[in-house]
C-alpha cells in the first residue's frame, strides 16, 4: 500500500495525558498536512510541513500541540495535556507541490479523551 | 468570513435523481478547486479537481464560476453508492487547503 498511512487508529486517553500520532505519506509527496476534524464539521487545517519546514501553523492551535518532521519524510502530532475537547479525528495528508497540487488523505487517527 | 462555504444539507433524493451542490469561496487569489467524498467515520477521498472551463467524470460535473467564486458539482442517476458527505475545497499556490463544512447526501431507493 503506497498511500498515507497514519498510527494508531484510535487512541483513548485520559484527560492530562500526552498522545502522539505518527504520520507516513506518500513516499514522493514533499508536503505534509495535519487537520482535524469533528462530528459535522469540515476538515480544519492545523499546521503543514513542506519537506522538513514547518511552514504555516494555525492561529487556532495550542502550544499543548506540536509536530514535527525531522528528515522530511514521516511525521508526529504530539498533544500535551490532552483536554476533552481535543477529542477528534487527526487527519494526515500529504501532497506534492506544483501546479496540479492535490492532497491525500490518511485513514485518521481518532481520539478520544476521557 | 470563513473561506470556504456549503450547504450543510441534507439532501435525501431518490435514485436516479440529479442533485447539485454548491461551494462559495471568500479569497480571490484561489487557484486550485476540488471536490471530496467522505463517508461515515473515514478519510476524505478526491473525487475531483474542477477546472475552470468545468469537467465530467461518468456521472459527475464539476464547474467553477471565478466571477461569482463559487464551485458546482453535479450527480445525475444517482446511485445509492453515492450516499456519503461531499466536502468542496480550495487551495492558494503556497498555502494549505481550505475544506467547506460538507454537504450530506442520502440516495433514498
Amino acid at each position: 500500500d503506497t498511500g498515507v498511512s497514519q498510527n494508531p487508529r484510535h487512541k483513548i486517553t485520559k484527560r492530562g495525558q500526552n498522545v502522539t500520532f505518527r504520520c507516513d505519506p506518500i513516499s514522493e509527496h514533499n508536503r505534509l498536512y495535519w487537520y482535524r476534524q469533528t462530528l459535522g464539521q469540515g476538515p480544519e487545517f492545523l499546521t503543514y510541513f513542506q519537506n522538513e519546514a514547518q511552514l504555516e501553523k494555525s492561529r487556532l492551535l495550542s502550544d499543548r500541540f506540536s509536530a514535527e518532521r525531522p528528515k522530511g519524510s514521516f511525521s508526529t502530532l504530539e498533544i500535551q495535556r490532552t483536554e476533552q475537547g481535543d477529542s477528534a479525528m487527526y487527519l494526515c495528508a500529504s501532497s506534492l507541490t506544483g501546479s496540479a497540487e492535490k492532497l491525500f488523505f490518511g485513514s485518521g487517527t481518532q481520539l478520544s479523551v476521557l | 468570513r470563513k473561506e470556504v462555504e456549503q450547504d450543510p444539507g441534507p439532501f435525501n433524493v431518490p435514485e436516479g435523481a440529479t442533485v447539485a451542490f454548491n461551494c462559495t469561496y471568500s479569497n480571490s487569489a484561489s487557484q486550485s478547486f476540488f471536490w471530496y467524498r467522505q463517508d461515515c467515520r473515514k478519510e476524505p477521498k478526491l473525487l475531483m479537481s474542477v477546472y475552470s472551463s468545468g469537467n465530467e467524470d461518468g456521472r459527475f460535473t464539476a464547474q467553477l464560476n471565478r466571477a461569482s467564486q463559487y464551485i458546482s458539482l453535479l450527480i445525475r442517476d444517482s446511485k445509492l453508492s453515492d450516499s456519503a458527505t461531499y466536502l468542496c475545497a480550495v487551495n492558494r499556490a503556497g498555502n494549505q487547503f481550505y475544506f467547506g463544512t460538507g454537504t450530506s447526501l442520502t440516495v433514498i431507493p
